[in-house]
This record gives structure tokens, C-alpha cells and sequence, in this order.
């Protein structure tokens, strides 16, 4: 099975301030159909996880775009380019690549300062 | 709107059953995989069951092969997962999810496993 491994477990950031999560992959997510499929969430306190990136770099509908995926191959990174107050919560990294089964990172806390 | 609700989840004796259901609006539930995701409480995301559009492909975790199984009534914009001999391991929040790569969730619905 692919292990996503993300990194920090926690982020305190100081509201207005960049915040970057990696997410480390054990085996490439290039699909044989030339698709990585390497997707993000949040999950703020007390909610449902909601996606926000799909496929490493494509914005899902209404969010912002302070918020951006990049990556390639075994590493991959979402950036908060100013973090909000809104934006606490837990990030996860999931990879559909090679599945079943699909498989998640351990997430990251992101909190404020 | 894209809208998804879970509901069946309880308290349950280890070793009982239980069956989840996800009723789906605002889309059109039969082109799209469906899946069910847990996360026990404080911890985090793990996929538990996918299904095909018509039903005919069904992927599990192996921590849940030949306990749960996944199914799903088109005519009905519906998904369920029935749950079988169940453990304590078993408790989470289980979500229902929209598509291969998780493009919509639902509220999820507490399942505790327990004496």
C-alpha cells in the first residue's frame, strides 16, 4: 500500500503569514494514464472534510485562492499564501492512484498563533 | 447542490450489525463511484469501501473484507454499507463520499462499538 507521509504534524501560523504542508509519497502517483491523482482537504473543527485541491494543482470551486497545490512524482506541497483565521483546522493528502486501497496522510494541524 | 446524508449509525454490541445509508440529491447519483471513509474519534482519515456506478465493481479495506459490504439502489440516489461482526476498531464517524478522488462528503454518522 502507499504510505502518504505528511509534514509538520503541527503548524502554528501567525494570521496574514505563508504556511506550507508537504506530503511525502513511498512510490510515484503517476498513474499509467499520465494523471497524478494526489487531492487535498480540510477539515475544520467539528466539520466534514471538504476538498480543496484535486490532482496536485486544480482549485476546487469556491475555494480561495490563497490556496495552491504543486508537486510532482513522490513530493507534493499545499500553500496557504496569507493564512485566516477560517483556515484552522486539519489538512489530509490522499492519493487514487494506486488503489485499492486509497489511503490518506496523517494530516497536518494548522492553527493560529 | 450537491447534497449527501448519512444515517443507520448507533451504539452496537461487538459482534453486531448495523446497516449505513447515504441519501444523495443534486447530481446524477448513477454516473458517479461512491465510497464510505471513517475517522475514529481524534484521529484521522481512512477509506473503508468503494463502489462502481452500476454496482458490478465493490473495493474494500482489508481490515473490513467479508464483514462489510457495499451496495447501492440507483432508483433510490442511495449508498449503503452493511456491517457485520463488529468490532471495537470499528468505531468512527463514517462519511459518505462522492466520487474516486472525494469531491463531496457528507455530515457522517457516529458508529460506537461497544459493551
Amino acid at each position: 500500500d502507499v504510505v502518504l507521509t505528511q509534514s509538520p504534524l503541527s503548524l502554528p501560523v501567525t494570521p496574514g503569514q505563508p504556511a506550507s504542508i508537504s506530503c511525502r509519497s513511498s512510490q510515484s502517483l503517476v498513474h499509467s494514464d499520465g494523471n497524478t491523482y494526489l487531492h487535498w482537504f480540510q477539515q475544520r473543527p467539528g466539520q466534514s472534510p471538504r476538498r480543496l485541491i484535486y490532482k496536485v494543482s486544480n482549485r476546487d470551486s469556491g475555494v480561495p485562492d490563497r490556496f495552491s497545490g504543486s508537486g510532482s512524482g513522490t513530493d507534493f506541497t499545499l500553500k496557504i499564501s496569507r493564512v485566516e483565521a477560517e483556515d484552522v483546522g486539519v489538512y489530509y493528502c490522499m492519493q487514487g492512484t494506486h488503489w485499492p486501497p486509497y489511503t490518506f496522510g496523517g494530516g497536518t494541524k494548522v492553527e493560529i498563533k | 447542490e450537491v447534497q449527501l446524508g448519512e444515517s443507520g449509525g448507533g451504539l452496537v454490541q461487538p459482534g453486531g450489525s448495523l446497516r449505513l445509508s447515504c441519501a444523495a440529491s443534486g447530481f446524477t447519483f448513477g454516473s458517479f463511484w461512491m465510497m464510505w471513509v471513517r475517522q475514529a474519534p481524534g484521529k484521522g482519515l481512512e477509506w473503508v469501501a468503494l463502489i462502481n456506478q452500476d454496482g458490478s465493481e465493490k473495493y474494500y479495506v482489508d481490515s473490513v473484507k467479508g464483514r462489510f459490504t457495499i451496495s447501492r439502489d440507483n432508483a433510490q440516489n442511495s449508498v449503503y454499507l452493511q456491517m457485520n461482526s463488529l468490532r471495537a476498531e470499528d468505531t468512527a464517524v463514517y462519511y459518505c463520499v462522492r466520487g474516486q478522488w472525494g469531491a463531496n462528503w457528507g455530515q457522517g454518522t457516529l458508529v460506537t462499538v461497544s459493551s
